[in-house]
């Protein structure tokens, strides 16, 4: 079955910590999507990234990176030097099997960021 | 392009009570899915579709049905409200690049209660 973990419920840190969101993702696909969302609290979804399990290197734009290993399933999303405006819930994502355009989500992450 | 929109943004229901939560979408994309988002629970697939004239059930489709006569719309009927539908309902719209899927573009969500 496929699934996708995000073991952590709530992160708290000060401005200008570093923050990794961990997210876990079981399939037996070895082609699949992989996505993080961001859900602030005005409540609407924000597409940050999407990964084809193919392609493996890292991806870093500005204060945001993703590491992707098949090799432990995981999918990890990193915010340097956090702000304030981080704070949200985020989402990870897999694609589900065939085209069908689902995805299935983790349970969210919700991020503080105090000043 | 106004993206995806769902009317109306609240709802207050008495159980038992019937209604219809609007989406449409002007991206021509070919997927289109609801969801509902409960605390803690992430976001869970009500039902989905891979085009017109075509519709399926995703994880939690009891109490709901859908259709899909157009490409732009894919409206969520609720067939006799129960408070266990008190939830945050989101559409998404979705398109096919080659072999996979592109990212997931949400709505601004309807908010229901169900008394």
């Amino acid at each position: 079955a496929q699934k996708v973990t995000q073991a952590q419920t709530e992160i708290s840190v000060v401005e200008k910590e570093d923050v990794t969101l961990d997210c876990v993702y079981e399939t037996r696909d070895t082609t699949y999507y992989l996505f993080w969302y961001k859900q602030p609290p005005s409540g609407e979804l924000v597409f940050l990234i999407r990964r084809n399990s193919f392609d493996e290197q890292n991806e870093i734009s500005g204060r945001y990176s993703w590491n992707f290993q098949k090799s432990t399933s995981s999918f990890n999303f990193t915010i340097t030097a956090s702000q304030v405006v981080d704070s949200a819930v985020y989402f990870c994502a897999l694609s589900d099997r065939g085209n069908t355009g689902k995805l299935i989500f983790g349970q969210g992450t919700t991020l503080q960021v105090k000043p | 392009n106004a993206g995806v929109t769902q009317t109306p943004k609240f709802q207050v229901l008495k159980t038992g009570q019937s209604m219809t939560l609007q989406c449409a979408q002007d991206m021509n994309h070919e997927y289109m899915s609801w969801y509902r988002q409960d605390p803690g629970m992430g976001l869970r697939l009500i039902h989905y579709s891979v085009g017109a004239g075509i519709t399926d059930q995703g994880e939690v489709p009891n109490g709901y049905n859908v259709s899909r006569s157009t490409t732009e719309d894919f409206p969520l009927r609720l067939l006799s409200a129960a408070p266990s539908q008190t939830s945050v309902y989101f559409c998404a719209s979705s398109y096919q690049i080659g072999q996979g899927i592109g990212e997931q573009y949400f709505g601004p969500g309807t908010r229901l209660t169900v008394t």
